[in-house]
């Protein structure tokens, strides 16, 4: 099993509240990425970041905001969460150069807003 | 557009059974191909990736192919077991960007009774 780690693993929180979602590796990772899933859909690419001061949005537009300080650390920040942030969310990295830019995800944060 | 289509959506069997899950892909210009296997409220976890010239690789009792002329892969699972009830996800990566973007599929939700 990959070392990325992902905390909380579950949030119930009420609208208007500010979260904050960790995600760590300790694989020396350049690259890390984030990915919002909702039930029975496909993973959605929400941000993204070559290293560190790197980041950048993904395909899935996104409220959240990213920062990169230290390599082996890349949390997700809502400002003010609303019911439509409600999902599965996985934060994932890989090695730059690596043959087959394999990704390892950690286990994700459902995260509830009611 | 790129895409990923899989397919059946779902799929029941009894332990023991084999079954073979599919997997439909538009991406262009293809790099590899990845089967992950996802359990509820978990992170995927890879279990082959193939590239261009690989035809079939095995990990345990998976065994996934490529067709890359036709576009289509499939991955067969053998002598299924209880731990085998999972998301079967197929991730198609193109060579397009320095990214190496993945395309998510929606996966076959695998259930295996006693």
């Amino acid at each position: 099993e990959a070392d990325i780690y992902q905390t909380p693993r579950y949030l119930v929180i009420g609208t208007g509240k500010k979260i904050t979602l960790e995600c760590s590796q300790t694989m020396g990772h350049d690259k890390m990425y984030w990915y919002q899933q909702d039930p029975g859909m496909e993973l959605h690419l929400i941000h993204y970041s070559y290293g560190v001061n790197s980041t950048e949005k993904g395909d899935l537009s996104s409220e959240s905001t990213v920062s990169r300080i230290r390599t082996e650390h890349f949390p997700l920040t809502l400002e003010s969460a609303r019911p439509s942030h409600t999902s599965q969310y996985l934060c994932a990295s890989s090695e730059r150069g690596s043959t087959y830019n394999e990704q390892f995800f950690g286990p994700g944060t459902r995260l509830t807003v009611l | 557009k790129n895409q990923v289509e899989q397919s059946p959506q779902s799929l029941i069997i009894l332990e023991g059974k084999n079954c073979t899950l599919q997997c439909n892909y538009t991406v262009s210009p293809f790099s590899n191909l990845r089967w992950y296997k996802q359990d509820t409220g978990r992170g995927p976890v890879s279990l082959t990736i193939m590239t261009f010239s690989e035809n079939t690789k095995s990990n345990g009792r998976y065994t996934a192919t490529l067709d890359a002329d036709t576009k289509q892969s499939s991955l067969h699972i053998t002598a299924s077991q209880l731990s085998d009830s999972a998301s079967y996800i197929c991730v198609v990566s193109d060579r397009g960007s320095t990214l190496g973007r993945l395309y998510f599929g929606r996966g076959t939700q695998l259930t295996v009774w006693p």
